[in-house]
């Protein structure tokens, strides 16, 4: 029984094509993160959301776009795809946004190649 | 700007022997450190954690080791196993910023060899 399950796990689209990543935690947990890991293997933090508000946007191209339904999914629509971003794009979750020891539990990673 | 380096892309030890992956932060800002493991194709998942009151944290086979005034941080895996291939990443966070806004190294390759 899958704790953060994303899908889909592999998505290849042309450039300027819409597309969104799915992810829902059955954990109970309050925050959900969207992360990205981009061709340099760096793992990068994107958006935080704690009980379906936004609490963390990083500089993130306008594009993309994240949304939350209830506090067990965290979508990622991302508009007009570009090269740049075929990444790896992991979904997260953990208990509470801003208290100690609570470690974040990662999804399996939604690999987006655009060509 | 990379605030966490993990500056060995891979390390190749024998089973059974010590594993230590390093890794170093210039953020002085960061006050808790957490060490993630991925296989291929999976999520990261949580190994062990640290907070900056402390110099050491222990979980079975694996020691973290803080040391504050030189910003560097290390994973102990005593004895190695072949489960423990994977890559590690190391990831810091600040509690001004946002206790669960992590920031990761770009890992480290172990290669434990039978």
């Amino acid at each position: 029984d899958t704790a953060v399950s994303q899908t889909p796990k592999y998505l290849v689209t042309q450039m300027g094509n819409d597309k969104s990543i799915k992810c829902e935690q059955n954990l109970g947990h309050d925050t959900m993160y969207w992360y990205k890991q981009d061709s340099k293997k760096f793992l990068k933090i994107m958006f935080s959301y704690n009980n379906k508000e936004l609490i963390i946007n990083e500089t993130v191209p306008n594009r993309f776009s994240p949304k939350s339904p209830d506090k067990a999914h965290l979508n990622l629509h991302i508009n007009s795809l570009e090269l740049g971003d075929s990444a790896v794009y992991f979904c997260a979750s953990s208990h509470s946004y801003n208290v100690r020891g609570t470690e974040a539990f990662f999804g399996q990673g939604t690999r987006l190649t655009v060509v | 700007d990379q605030q966490v380096k993990q500056n060995s892309p891979s390390l190749s030890v024998q089973e059974g022997r010590i594993s230590i992956l390093n890794c170093d932060y210039t953020n002085s800002m960061f006050d808790y450190f957490l060490w993630y493991k991925k296989y291929p194709a999976e999520g990261p998942t949580f190994l062990i954690s640290i907070s900056s009151i402390k110099d050491k944290n222990e979980d079975g086979r694996f020691t973290v080791f803080l040391n504050k005034s030189a910003k560097h941080l290390s994973l102990h895996i005593v004895p190695s196993q072949p489960g423990d291939s994977a890559v590690y990443f190391c990831a810091a966070s600040a509690l001004n910023t946002g206790f669960q806004k992590l920031v990761f190294g770009t890992g480290t390759r172990l290669l434990v060899s039978p």
